[in-house]
């Protein structure tokens, strides 16, 4: 089975300031993908991105990054620059590349960027 | 435009009624899923259904049931409706079936479905 950790229940920042989302996962299946959702205040998913358990290289996407860590079995998101916009739920999530396999989700880390 | 629609947005009802939210999809994906998103935010997965077959049940009562017509739709009726239905319930696609490389998954607007 798989777990996804999110420890962090909610952020607050400051407009401009950098923030880190962690994000711990656990799972026996030596492939598998990570995601990164957003649900703003409207509700919907948006989603963000997918890494393959291959690639541990960093992906930076404007004011977005991520860091892949197997060693650790992270994948936390960093946004830079902080802005109202980003206010939102942000939702880590992991599907093994095996089978029919469903999206483990973790339960969300709630930021609150403030101006 | 829209890729993954549900209609209704919104749906009030009382205990007991039975209902059905709709989805479709037109990103030309194969699969489709039923979330059901709790008062904590927590996202669970309910079915998916790949070329119209299902694929995936999770532990959801039988008064769920799902029915695909078609690949590009994906409906939810609920019977006997009580309390603890009450959620925001997603339906989303993805081109191929979770597990495959191919399972990134989009989600609809959402439901939100209050039982009184």
């Amino acid at each position: 089975a798989q777990k996804v950790t999110q420890a962090q229940t909610e952020i607050s920042v400051v407009e401009k300031e950098d923030v880190t989302l962690d994000c711990v996962y656990e799972t026996r299946d030596t492939t598998y993908y990570l995601f990164w959702y957003k649900q703003p205040p409207s509700g919907e998913l948006v989603f963000l991105i997918r890494r393959n358990s291959f690639d541990e290289q960093n992906e930076i996407s404007g004011r977005y990054s991520w860091n892949f860590q197997k060693s650790t079995s992270s994948f936390n998101f960093t946004i830079t620059a902080s802005q109202v916009v980003d206010s939102a739920v942000y939702f880590c999530a992991l599907i093994p590349n095996s089978g029919y396999s469903t999206l483990t989700f973790g339960k969300g880390t709630m930021l609150l960027v403030s101006p | 435009d829209t890729a993954v629609s549900q209609t209704p947005k919104y749906l009030v009802t009382q205990m007991g009624n039975d209902k059905s939210i709709k989805c479709e999809q037109n990103l030309g994906h194969d699969t489709m899923y039923w979330y059901k998103q709790d008062s904590k935010k927590f996202l669970k997965i309910m079915f998916s259904y790949n070329n119209k077959e299902l694929i995936i049940n999770e532990t959801v009562p039988n008064r769920f049931s799902p029915k695909s017509p078609d690949k590009a739709h994906l409906n939810l009726h609920i019977n006997s409706l009580e309390l603890g239905d009450s959620a925001v319930y997603f339906c989303a696609s993805s081109q191929g079936p979770g597990g495959t490389g191919t399972d990134t998954q989009y989600f609809g607007p959402g439901t939100r479905l209050t039982v009184l």
